[in-house]
């Protein structure tokens, strides 16, 4: 049983670009979630993919969106990128977004320049 | 607004004494708590958790117990043991909300040896 991959593992862009990040879901899980966690906070919720439909959003402006494939696995964009949006970007995949299902992804470290 | 706190940074403990780590909610929407541990570079992995309708839940050497009254609730780790050294998050489903988790800051927490 494969566990969540995420990729690239460490990005360095430069304010005002757009970033794409991505993660493959564990096997047998078909919900996929985002967070972001600035450096000495918990994670936030960004938004919830299901069956390729975005199922729930937290407080993120639209620059922030998804994409969730056929296959499960999952996209984040962000657009016009800011220096705040330097991150750890986690994925967590699920079986129908069960919480107690979470498998998180070793994240995406994005550094905004 | 942090509906979710961890207002200890950081805990010290000896070896084989016991860690406590704690959590505050303002919401009293949420019915069910989760701890999360995370080593670095690793995503966070679940640990315990308990409904909103329990006051005590145990597996092994961790106990989670909720105060609802109180809107508190507490991990212990009996006996503590070195590779329980992670950062320890707090973390709430909100009735309703289906799968989005809100997180606390973290807790890092130290057993000596």
């Amino acid at each position: 049983e494969t566990g969540v991959t995420q990729s690239p593992t460490h990005l360095i862009k430069t304010r005002g670009q757009q970033v794409t990040l991505r993660c493959s879901s564990q096997s047998g899980h078909n919900t996929v979630s985002w967070y972001q966690q600035a450096l000495g906070q918990g994670p936030q919720f960004i938004f919830q993919y299901y069956r390729e439909e975005e199922n729930g959003r937290g407080n993120f402006p639209p620059r922030f969106s998804g994409l969730q494939f056929p296959n499960y696995s999952s996209e984040l964009n962000v657009n016009a990128l800011e220096l705040d949006d330097s991150a750890l970007y986690l994925c967590a995949s699920s079986y129908k977004g069960a919480v107690f299902g979470y498998t998180f992804g070793s994240g995406t470290r994005l550094t905004v320049v | 607004d942090q509906q979710v706190k961890q207002n200890s940074p950081s805990l010290s403990v000896q070896e084989g004494r016991i860690s406590i780590l704690n959590c505050d909610y303002t919401n009293s929407m949420f019915d069910y708590f989760l701890w999360y541990k995370k080593y670095p570079a690793e995503g966070p992995t679940f640990l315990i958790s308990i409904s909103s309708i329990k006051d005590k839940n145990e597996d092994g050497r961790f106990t989670v117990f909720l105060n609802k009254s109180a809107k508190h609730l507490s991990l212990h780790i009996v006996p503590s043991q070195p590779g329980d050294s992670a950062v320890y998050f707090c973390a709430a489903r909100r009735s309703g909300a289906g799968n989005m988790l809100t997180f606390g800051g973290g807790t890092r927490l130290m057993v000596k040896p």
